[in-house]
C-alpha cells in the first residue's frame, strides 16, 4: 500500500521550454502533497506543499510563478516547470500525505530527473 | 537552531556490522518520527515510522526514539551491500503538516 509514482522518471529539454510532473498517488487518498528539489549529494528541499482544491503554499525563494503546481484531485499533482532553464536541472520529487487527521508520515515518489540544455 | 541535526558522514562498515545512525531534534512537541532509506537516483522510501517513544523492530532494523534526550536512532544489524543508501531521519509535529527531514547519512556496507 501506500505507493506514489511519478511520469516522467526522466525529461530532456531544450532552454525556454515547460515541463510538467505528475505525482500520483495510486492506492490511497492524498490530501497533501508536497514538491521537491533534490541536488546530488543533498538533502531534500521543500519546494511547495499543495492541498487538493486549494492554491500551493511554496516554501521562501521558490517562484511561485515559474513553479506551477496543481492539486486537482485527491490522487493527482502536477509540477509545471515553466520556461525551463539550464540552471532548473535537478531532480524533482513528490511526496504524499495519506489522509488524516494528522497526517502523520510521507510517502514519496521515484522521482523525475530533469535536464535543461 | 535546525529543527532536526543528522551526521552526514559518510559511514563505511564491513558487512555484518551493526550500523548505528542518529539525529537529534530540538522540539520536545514533536511526536511522530520516521526513517527514510533512498538509493542513488532514486525517491526515498519510508523504512520505520514511530509514535512516541520507544522501539520499534522490523527484521534487521530497529528505530528507537528517546525522547527525554531529544535523540532517534536507527540500528542495522547484519548490515548488507544492498544496505548501501543514504538514510535520512525525519520527524513530524503533532500539531499540522510540518515535516522536518535531516540531512541524511550517506552509508556503505563493504563486502
Amino acid at each position: 500500500g501506500a505507493v506514489v509514482s511519478q511520469h516522467p522518471s526522466r525529461v530532456i529539454c531544450k532552454s525556454g521550454t515547460s515541463v510538467k510532473i505528475e505525482c500520483r498517488s495510486l492506492d490511497f487518498q492524498a490530501t497533501t502533497m508536497f514538491w521537491y528539489r533534490q541536488f546530488p549529494k543533498q538533502s531534500l528541499m521543500l519546494m511547495a506543499t499543495s492541498n487538493e482544491g486549494s492554491k500551493a503554499t511554496y516554501e521562501q525563494g521558490v517562484e511561485k510563478d515559474k513553479f506551477l503546481i496543481n492539486h486537482a484531485s485527491l490522487t493527482l499533482s502536477t509540477l509545471t516547470v515553466t520556461s525551463a532553464h539550464p540552471e532548473d536541472s535537478s531532480f524533482y520529487i513528490c511526496s504524499a500525505s495519506t489522509d488524516g487527521a494528522t497526517q502523520e508520515t510521507q510517502y514519496f515518489g521515484p522521482g523525475t530527473r530533469l535536464l535543461v540544455l | 537552531q535546525k529543527e532536526v541535526e543528522q551526521d552526514p558522514g559518510p559511514l563505511s562498515v564491513p558487512e555484518g556490522a551493526i550500523v548505528s545512525l542518529n539525529c537529534t531534534y530540538s522540539n520536545s512537541a514533536f511526536q511522530y518520527f520516521m526513517w527514510y532509506r533512498q538509493y542513488s537516483r532514486k525517491g526515498p522510501e519510508l523504512l520505520m515510522y514511530t509514535y512516541s517513544s520507544g522501539n520499534k523492530e522490523d527484521g534487521r532494523f530497529t528505530a528507537q526514539v528517546d525522547k527525554s534526550s531529544k535523540y532517534i536512532s536507527l540500528f542495522i544489524r547484519d548490515s548488507q551491500p544492498s544496505d548501501s543508501a543514504t538514510y535520512l531521519c525525519a520527524i513530524n509535529s503533532n500539531t499540522g503538516n510540518q515535516f522536518y527531514f535531516g540531512t541524511g547519512t550517506s552509508l556503505t556496507v563493504i563486502p
